[in-house]
């Protein structure tokens, strides 16, 4: 148990929805990561908030958004969903800014879109 | 443009020999690699790392080996074991960026009785 959380586990959804992705991580930890993992695909580095502030943007598309709040839970909100979203989202955190590049992982939450 | 590859999407071996997965890089400013397991349904967990100044790292029966001159990198499991089948995800970060790894799509290693 990395003692990073994600909600939901699964989610099913269909084209043109919006969903939101929840982490909340370990206890202390002051940045957090989000990563996208397409069907055969690497982890692909969406956007890193520390201590409630943006501080980093990866491929992260225009339709996607996200927010840390001031108790660092973060959430990741997806709109106008196609069918390409569908894929496994993680969440990571650190305490500082990644330091070596080390991160604590949750399970992911797994989007389907229909 | 997939800075971090690994090229072998899966590796079977068998119990008590070695595994080694390889993974190579582009970015000549990577000057820290790290190596992250994971497991169905979990996520991915750190497992070792090498920094740029060294060409080995070991740690139990991981072994990290960086030819900086090649761009690759591997990783060395002996002997293999049955738990050890998982996906195996490459990873890199340079520090004068935001440390954030840059990961390859993985290899699935399946280590047989």
């Amino acid at each position: 148990d990395s003692g990073v959380t994600q909600t939901p586990k699964h989610l099913i959804t269909a084209t043109g929805q919006r969903v939101t992705l929840r982490c909340s991580p370990r206890s202390g930890d002051l940045s957090v990561y989000w990563y996208q993992q397409s069907l055969d695909q690497g982890l692909q580095f969406l956007i890193q908030y520390y201590n409630g502030e943006e501080r980093a943007k990866g491929n992260i598309l225009e339709r996607f958004s996200a927010q840390q709040f001031p108790d660092l839970h973060s959430e990741l909100n997806l709109s106008s969903l196609e069918l390409g979203d569908s894929a496994l989202y993680f969440c990571a955190s650190t305490w500082g800014l990644a330091g070596s590049g080390e991160l604590f992982f949750g399970e992911g939450s797994r989007l389907t879109v229909l | 443009d997939q800075q971090v590859k690994q090229n072998s999407p899966s590796l079977s071996v068998q119990e008590g020999r070695i595994s080694i997965l390889n993974c190579d890089y582009t970015n000549s400013m990577f000057d820290y690699f790290l190596w992250y397991k994971k497991y169905p349904a979990e996520g991915p967990t750190f497992l070792i790392s090498i920094s740029s100044i060294k060409d080995k790292n070991e740690d139990g029966r991981f072994t990290v080996f960086l030819n900086k001159s090649a761009k690759h990198l591997s990783l060395h499991i002996v002997p293999s074991q049955p738990g050890d089948s998982a996906v195996y995800f490459c990873a890199a970060t340079y520090s004068g960026g935001s440390y954030i790894p840059t990961f390859g799509r993985g290899t699935s290693l399946i280590v047989h009785p």
